[in-house]
């Protein structure tokens, strides 16, 4: 049973569409986080959320857009997509502080062509 | 601003050999330290972890690290490297204690290739 699950794995568009990622854990922590992983495989933290509430929202252009519907899923929804968007996106979740062990999902590789 | 510092984007050892991968960070008030592995195509696994108490941390897989306020490090080290020990091995710090902020900033990352 998967602790946190991102879906889709692999997504390819095109430049300008419209599209969403999603994350559920199963593990009942309260804090959720989306990062970007680049080609060069450095990792950088966009959002978190704790209880549904947007804590952390770094310089990430307007047209990323977090959503927590609930404590266990945190969606990531992205407009008029660029080729600069191509990245791998990693789904987290820790409970209380982050001194505690952050769970990592599998990653949803996006391509934009 | 807090940052890390990983010595070595690729490491090369023998299986068998010892692995060291070095990870310096710069904060005036030590973070909490973690090293993650990830290996290819798959999410981030924690190997160990750094908060408070003993400086010389035990994870999995036979890594462990130390932890030395005074050179502002945190190396991860293994005595014998296994070739299912290639993968990208991630330090990376917090200092939600402090600030509030929840959120990892991570090193940049070291490809350990373990040689036949």
């Amino acid at each position: 049973d998967t602790a946190v699950s991102q879906t889709p794995k692999y997504l390819v568009t095109q430049m300008g569409n419209d599209k969403s990622i999603k994350c559920e854990q199963n593990l009942g922590h309260d804090t959720m986080y989306w990062y970007k992983q680049d080609s060069k495989k450095f990792l950088k933290i966009m959002f978190s959320y704790n209880n549904k509430e947007l804590i952390i929202n770094e310089t990430v252009p307007n047209r990323f857009s977090p959503k927590s519907p609930d404590k266990a899923h945190l969606n990531l929804h992205i407009n008029s997509l660029e080729l600069g968007d191509s990245a791998v996106y990693f789904c987290a979740s820790s409970q209380g502080d982050v001194h505690t062990e952050a769970f990592f999902g599998q990653g949803t590789r996006l391509t934009v062509v | 601003a807090q940052s890390v510092t990983q010595l070595g984007s690729h490491v090369s050892v023998s299986e068998g050999a010892l692995v060291l991968l070095r990870c310096n960070y710069s904060s005036s008030v030590p973070p909490y330290l973690f090293w993650y592995v990830q290996y290819p195509n798959q999410g981030l696994q924690l190997l160990l972890k750094y908060t408070t108490g003993a400086t010389l941390v035990k994870g999995i897989n036979g890594f462990e690290a130390e932890f030395k306020k005074s050179e502002t490090s945190f190396h991860l080290t293994k005595p014998s490297a296994h070739m299912s020990d290639a993968a990208e091995y991630f330090c990376a710090v917090s200092l939600s204690r402090l600030t509030g902020r929840r959120a990892l900033t991570f090193g940049s990352g070291t490809r350990l290739q373990v040689q036949p």
